[in-house]
């Protein structure tokens, strides 16, 4: 199946900075999302971006598909940016589990 | 966006006991999914479902098991909960024709088996 690695594990950051999350996947892919997961465990949706750019308010991400990977850009990062941020892909195979592959996340730590 | 809802969102019980976590959502999406995370690592698919009577098997082997009698319902459930199930239990859905294969989550279940 699909392997998805994400970089940095760990990043520290003070309130204001910006920041760059990397995601890189191993096949061409039919779904690729961001997601933020909040110190009580929800997943909120972020992106869903297989490829291009979107963007929503301080966040964007660009997904180059032909290159696999993906990047989350958080800007003037805010206290309430901390948590886990995940990037998940599928490549739809037709005889698979269809289900999103996770990466083992980035987790954000935005001091005040 | 989907509105999924899971119950209950946290479950202490003992060794032995049958559980069932609750999982509905009410977009009429066709695909539901069970996801496992333990602490502080990364989802895992564990089930998934196409439809109405369509149960499918997930990359990770889990001991649990998923009924789909209703669109909006998938359930999940343990007949004999041990140590080993304490982790988050994810359920989501995704709706094909809409936007292909994003798939939106519910707030999850925290599990731990005494």
């Amino acid at each position: 199946g699909i392997q998805v690695e994400q970089s940095p594990p760990d990043l520290i950051l003070q309130e204001g900075a910006n920041s760059t999350l990397r995601c890189n996947f191993s096949d061409s892919v039919n779904n690729l999302q961001w997601f933020h997961q909040n110190p009580w465990g929800q997943l909120i949706n972020l992106f869903y971006i297989p490829s291009g750019t979107k963007q929503n308010g301080r966040l964007s991400a660009t997904t180059v598909a032909t290159e696999r990977y993906s990047l989350l850009y958080i800007s003037s990062s805010q206290t309430t940016d901390s948590g886990v941020y995940f990037c998940a892909a599928l490549a739809y195979s037709g005889g698979g589990a269809d289900g999103l592959t996770f990466g083992k996340g980035t987790h954000l730590i935005i001091q005040p | 966006e989907a509105d999924i809802y899971q119950t209950p969102r946290y479950l202490v019980i003992g060794t032995g006991k049958k559980i069932t976590l609750e999982c509905s959502q009410t977009m009429g999406h066709d695909k539901m999914y069970w996801y496992q995370q333990d602490p502080g690592m990364e989802l895992h698919l564990i089930h998934y479902s196409y439809g109405v009577n369509s149960t499918e098997k997930g990359d990770l082997s889990s001991e649990s098991t998923v009924s789909r009698i209703r669109t909006e319902h998938f359930p999940l459930t343990l007949e004999s909960a041990r140590p080993s199930h304490t982790s988050q239990y994810l359920c989501a859905s995704s709706e094909p024709l809409a936007a292909p294969y994003e798939q939106y989550f519910g707030p999850g279940t925290r599990l731990t088996v005494t």
